[in-house]
């Protein structure tokens, strides 16, 4: 079965500070991955996806990248953090050719 | 327009009672509606979906009702429990299920069931 992975799970950062938080799926093959941010008591925002190795797009320009090195390895980076970057990060996922889309457990980011 | 417009933004219920969330769209495109379920603190979990081609869906205590000719769906929670008390999202799936379809969410419906 498919699983899917984030950390840390929580992490408190001071502004300014580099980021990087890792995904990873395990159990099937070229998925299509997500990241996106929740903030507190608000709806989800996407912010990139990818489609396969190499290959990211950006939803909401902002202080953050991601990067897929790996088939099912996706990270989402930042050089420097802002205190608007606090928020929930969801790592989701999805196989090509179906509808179905799950989420991994999160990474509660507070930036200080 | 590719929004999805969710409410109430929240909702009370007491035990045993029936909660619905209802959502609407403009794209007549989209081809595929899930709800997602969030505990506080988890990611969400995708609880039942449903396609144009049908009206209903029953899973457990949870159905969707779809109304292709209003763009408009709903979830309905039967004997609601104080288990069910989370955050409900709608969602809906655009451009078939090709690699660069994204869905787009409701705001989110905080329920909670009272004892």
């Amino acid at each position: 079965s498919q699983t899917i992975h984030q950390w840390p799970a929580t992490l408190v950062q001071p502004v300014g500070s580099p980021l990087s938080l890792e995904c990873t799926v395990e159990g099937t093959s070229n998925p299509n991955l997500y990241w996106y941010r929740q903030a507190a008591g608000r709806g989800l925002q996407l912010l990139f996806y990818s489609v396969g190795i190499g290959q990211i797009s950006s939803e909401v320009p902002q202080n953050l990248s991601a990067s897929r090195p790996q088939d099912r390895q996706f990270i989402l980076s930042s050089k420097k953090l802002l205190l608007s970057d606090s928020g929930f990060y969801l790592c989701a996922w999805r196989v090509l050719g179906s509808y179905e889309q799950y989420f991994g457990p999160g990474t509660r980011l507070t930036v200080t | 327009q590719q929004q999805v417009k969710q409410s109430p933004q929240s909702l009370i219920v007491q035990k045993g009672g029936i909660s619905i969330i209802n959502c609407a769209y403009e794209n007549t495109a989209f081809d595929y509606f899930p709800w997602y379920q969030q505990f506080p603190g988890k990611g969400p979990a995708l609880l039942i979906a449903i396609r144009p081609d049908v009206s209903e869906k029953k899973e457990g205590r949870f159905t969707i009702s779809f109304n292709k000719s209003a763009k408009q769906f709903s979830l309905h929670i039967m004997d609601s429990q104080p288990g069910d008390s989370a955050t409900y999202f709608c969602a809906a799936f655009l451009g078939g299920n090709s690699g660069y379809s994204t869905l787009t969410f409701g705001k989110g419906t905080m329920l909670l069931v009272s004892p």
